[in-house]
């Protein structure tokens, strides 16, 4: 147990549904990131928050659309998928937002876009 | 932008022997540099790190090297276990952001 959390563990969704992804940290860290892992890919970063604003958008797509409410919370929304975006989505939290900080990952959210 | 290789990509290992997986980078301003273990079903979780100040830590079974010249840094784990078993990742970062760059991943297999 890491003190990240994200809900759902699994999700199958159509490509015109649209759904969200949820992490929750319990370790009082001020910077959230999402992360997508697909097979034998290195894990790709998608959103960097630091104290509730983005400070790095990985040239994703915008169909996936980050919200970050507060310090605790980070959301992924997503609709009209594609079935390539099928992979597991990690989110990670650390103290700050500066290099060198340990990053804490979350169990991630399994994702299968039909 | 960084780019980091891990190799191999693949390690089977006799429980009780010792395993080494190796990164490089290609950033020589590249600072921090973790490990990290994933289990099955699990997300990342970090094993050991280290700064660019640093040329080698040890955690018990667990140590790490890095060559900031030739840019390369290896994970070694001595007295193998089953539990050892994961994919694990190798990571850099460089300035003064917190993004890390993932290599591909190594599937350890350590057999009885």
């Amino acid at each position: 147990e890491t003190g990240v959390t994200q809900t759902p563990r699994h999700l199958v969704m159509g490509m015109t549904n649209k759904k969200s992804l949820k992490c929750e940290q319990h370790l009082g860290h001020n910077a959230m990131y999402w992360y997508k892992q697909s097979a034998k890919k290195p894990l790709e970063l998608m959103f960097v928050y630091n104290f509730k604003e983005q400070t790095e958008n990985n040239s994703v797509p915008s169909r996936f659309s980050p919200e970050c409410p507060n310090s605790s919370h980070l959301f992924l929304h997503l609709h009209t998928l594609q079935p390539e975006d099928s992979a597991l989505y990690l989110c990670a939290s650390s103290q700050g937002g500066t290099s060198g900080q340990t990053q804490y990952f979350g169990p991630g959210t399994r994702l299968l876009v039909l | 932008g960084e780019n980091v290789e891990q190799h191999p990509s693949t390690l089977s290992v006799q429980e009780g022997d010792s395993a080494v997986i190796k990164c490089t980078y290609s950033d020589s301003a590249s600072n921090y540099f973790p490990w990290y273990k994933q289990e099955l079903g699990k997300g990342p979780q970090l094993i050991i790190d280290i700064r660019s100040n640093v040329g080698e830590k040890k955690d018990q079974r667990i140590a790490v090297t890095l060559n900031k010249t030739a840019k390369h840094f290896s994970l070694h784990i001595t007295e193998t276990q089953p539990e050892d078993s994961a994919v694990y990742f190798c990571a850099a970062s460089t300035g003064t952001a917190s993004k890390l760059t993932f290599g591909t991943g190594t599937r350890l297999q350590v057999t009885l």
